[in-house]
């Protein structure tokens, strides 16, 4: 089985402050990872993914993410918001040992204010 | 954007009308989705297609009826639906590795009255 969590249901930050959404996983396989966002009334977006590669893993949008096995975590940061960076963030684990089964974090609201 | 379409974008239904969401991918994939996404709930996987075969159905009620006639396209057949069926559903695309990534649409936000 698979879950993920995500820490913070909400998180505010400053125009031009860092950012860090944490997540932490729980896989009986070597799990793919994924960060998602989602802007009001849009669809979700691909913002990075992690394959067992590169533990440090660089998206969209100047986002970064570490792979670290030995927390079992995979948080999302990014060194300067802006305020196009208000949206929902999801942390999703994928690999149950068959099929591509994605299982989804219940989301980081991220509001950057000025 | 995406290379994941949905039509309708909004769709406001009664109890006892019959209705269809659409959703196609121009992305060459093998695979696709539909969640669900309701608020203050994680994504719900419903079901997912394999080759257009259907691969998995998580124990959705039979008031949603899939159809995927072709790689490239999905459909969600709703009927006799309830109001706590109103959310927003998304549908989504992969090619059919086990750590492919996913790409969704834009959703299409649907209202039960």
């Amino acid at each position: 089985a698979q879950s993920v969590t995500q820490l913070d249901s909400h998180v505010s930050v400053s125009e031009g402050t860092p950012v860090l959404l944490r997540c932490n996983y729980s896989s009986s396989y070597s799990p793919s990872l994924f960060w998602y966002v989602q802007h009001p009334n849009k669809g979700l977006q691909l913002l990075l993914k992690y394959t067992s590669a590169a533990t440090l893993v660089k998206g969209i949008n100047g986002f970064e993410a570490e792979f670290k096995k030995s927390e079992t975590s995979f948080h999302l940061t990014k060194p300067s918001a802006h305020m196009s960076d208000a949206a929902e963030y999801f942390c999703v684990v994928s690999g149950s040992g068959g099929g591509n089964k994605l299982t989804f974090g219940t989301g980081t609201q991220l509001k950057v204010e000025l | 954007e995406t290379g994941v379409t949905q039509t309708p974008r909004h769709l406001v239904m009664g109890m006892t009308n019959k209705k269809s969401l659409k959703c196609e991918q121009h992305l060459g994939h093998n695979a696709m989705y539909w969640y669900k996404q309701s608020a203050k709930k994680p994504l719900e996987l419903m079901f997912v297609y394999s080759l257009e075969e259907r691969v998995e159905n998580n124990s959705v009620p039979s008031r949603f009826s899939p159809e995927c006639p072709n790689s490239s396209h999905l459909f969600l057949h709703l009927h006799t639906l309830q109001p706590e069926d109103s959310a927003l559903y998304l549908c989504a695309s992969s090619a059919r590795g086990a750590s492919d990534t996913q790409y969704f649409g834009p959703g299409t936000r649907l209202t039960v009255l």
